[in-house]
């Protein structure tokens, strides 16, 4: 069975800080997608981004990016120029390539942007 | 277009009692999935459907939960004879096909007397 990890239950940076949230998995599958969801207080999942495993290059979206080492089972999401929108619980996320289509999810972090 | 659609938002019942839930999925979506989120437990997957295959029930915790999918849209989940520790929310989500990205709906808080 996978497992997905975040050490961090919460974390509070100043508006305009870079933050990093941490995330390692466990699985004996080659070939899987690690996900990072946002959960914003009005409790919709919003997808942040997206890296396939067996893509070398780290997935970027905008002010989002991610640290992929796949050899360390390791998936951290960094937050460049962080905004006061940017307050809510995040989630990292593993889904199998083959099999069940089903999202495993950390614990999750709650992070906080302050002004 | 819309989004993923639950309803309802919130549902309070006694314990004992059975309960519907509801989800629309986006329009042209053949895959949908139901989670459920609790304090206890964090986010865990109970039921996939994909188009017309039989779907996977793994994650669901006892007998008294079911799910169907009718015509490959609208999914209702049930919830028999209703205890305390179902009290969670429970999320829909849909995606275009198998592998593709899940999108969420906004989930519906349910609350066991």
């Amino acid at each position: 069975a996978q497992t997905v990890t975040q050490s961090q239950p919460e974390m509070s940076v100043q508006e305009a800080e870079t933050v990093t949230l941490s995330c390692t998995y466990d699985t004996s599958e080659s070939n899987y997608y690690l996900f990072w969801y946002k959960q914003p207080p009005s409790r919709q999942m919003i997808l942040v981004i997206r890296q396939e495993a067996y893509k070398q290059q780290n997935a970027t979206e905008n002010r989002f990016s991610v640290n992929f080492q796949k050899a360390a089972k390791s998936f951290s999401l960094k937050i460049s120029d962080s905004q006061l929108g940017d307050t809510a619980m995040y989630f990292c996320a593993f889904m199998k390539f083959q099999g069940a289509q089903k999202l495993v999810f950390g614990q999750g972090t709650r992070l906080t942007i302050n002004p | 277009g819309a989004g993923v659609s639950q309803s309802p938002s919130n549902k309070v019942t006694e314990k004992g009692k059975d309960v519907e839930l509801r989800c629309d999925p986006i329009s042209g979506h053949t895959a949908l999935y139901w989670y459920r989120q609790s304090l206890g437990q964090g986010l865990e997957f109970l039921i996939y459907f994909q188009g017309n295959s039989a779907p996977d029930k793994s994650g669901l915790p006892s007998d008294r939960f079911s799910a169907e999918r009718t015509g490959g849209s609208v999914s209702t989940l049930t919830i028999q004879r209703t205890q305390q520790e179902d009290s969670a929310v429970y999320l829909c989500a849909s995606s275009l096909e198998r592998l593709y990205p899940q999108h969420f709906g906004d989930g519906t808080r349910l609350s066991i007397l």
